[in-house]
């Protein structure tokens, strides 16, 4: 079974609105990847999060993780139309065997 | 750099057949990885591997091998092909040392229908 699994499966907001998704795991991790893929296109990496941090910021993106509750957050700010696609969380595990596992991924839909 | 390239971008088999999808990287990564995402199901893990000679096996391993001779090529061979392995297939790559941020690079991505 997957390592990630994703809250919402879908969310559709208007631009200008904030939106977050959440992501839980299930094992230790040695850290945490965020991932976009807009429709029929590969995946483009967003931000990266360290098991010993709790938050990150790049632009409008605000990832937070909480170890002990196994779960991850990305909040986009100000969304824009453009930021229509599909995001997924995905975990790299301790021991650095290298694997990295995808969650289902949120469906976002920013109308304009 | 050229980054991460798949072949062919799209492919129909019929069922029994055999083929091999190509993936190569110039970024001299380490790891090595391919993954299929069917709707709703998210990426899967097939294989991965972290060095020239190492593989393993991912989430959902049956039906596929690999092989890693080079730094650079991880092939991903079909071994008779079956209607339940019609999917987007996706290789990565990425850096596995020092202290960077080890971000997966992904492929344009192989569209195969087993018929």
């Amino acid at each position: 079974s997957q390592q990630g699994e994703e809250d919402p499966q879908a969310l559709s907001i208007q631009e200008g609105e904030n939106a977050t998704m959440n992501c839980s795991y299930k094992t230790s991790i040695n850290n945490l990847q965020w991932y976009r893929q807009n429709s029929g296109r590969g995946l483009v990496h967003l931000i990266l999060i360290r098991s010993n941090e709790r938050e990150k910021h790049s632009g409008r993106l605000r990832v937070t993780l909480d170890t002990s509750k196994k779960s991850s957050s990305l909040l986009i700010t100000a969304s824009r139309a453009a930021d229509t696609a599909s995001y997924f969380c995905a975990t790299r595990g301790s021991g650095n065997t290298g694997k990295l596992i995808f969650g289902q991924g949120t469906t976002l839909q920013v109308k304009p | 750099n050229a980054g991460v390239t798949q072949t062919p971008k799209f492919q129909v088999l019929k069922t029994g057949q055999s083929m091999t999808l190509q993936c190569a990287q110039d970024m001299n990564h380490e790891y090595m990885s391919w993954y299929r995402q069917d709707p709703g199901m998210g990426l899967r893990l097939i294989h991965y591997s972290v060095g020239a000679g190492i593989t393993d096996q991912g989430e959902v391993p049956n039906g596929y091998n690999v092989s890693r001779s080079t730094t650079e090529d991880f092939p991903l061979r079909l071994l008779s092909a079956a209607p339940s392995q019609t999917s987007v297939y996706f290789c990565a790559s990425s850096s596995l040392v020092g202290q960077g941020t080890h971000e997966q690079y992904f492929g344009p991505g192989t569209r195969l229908t087993v018929t």
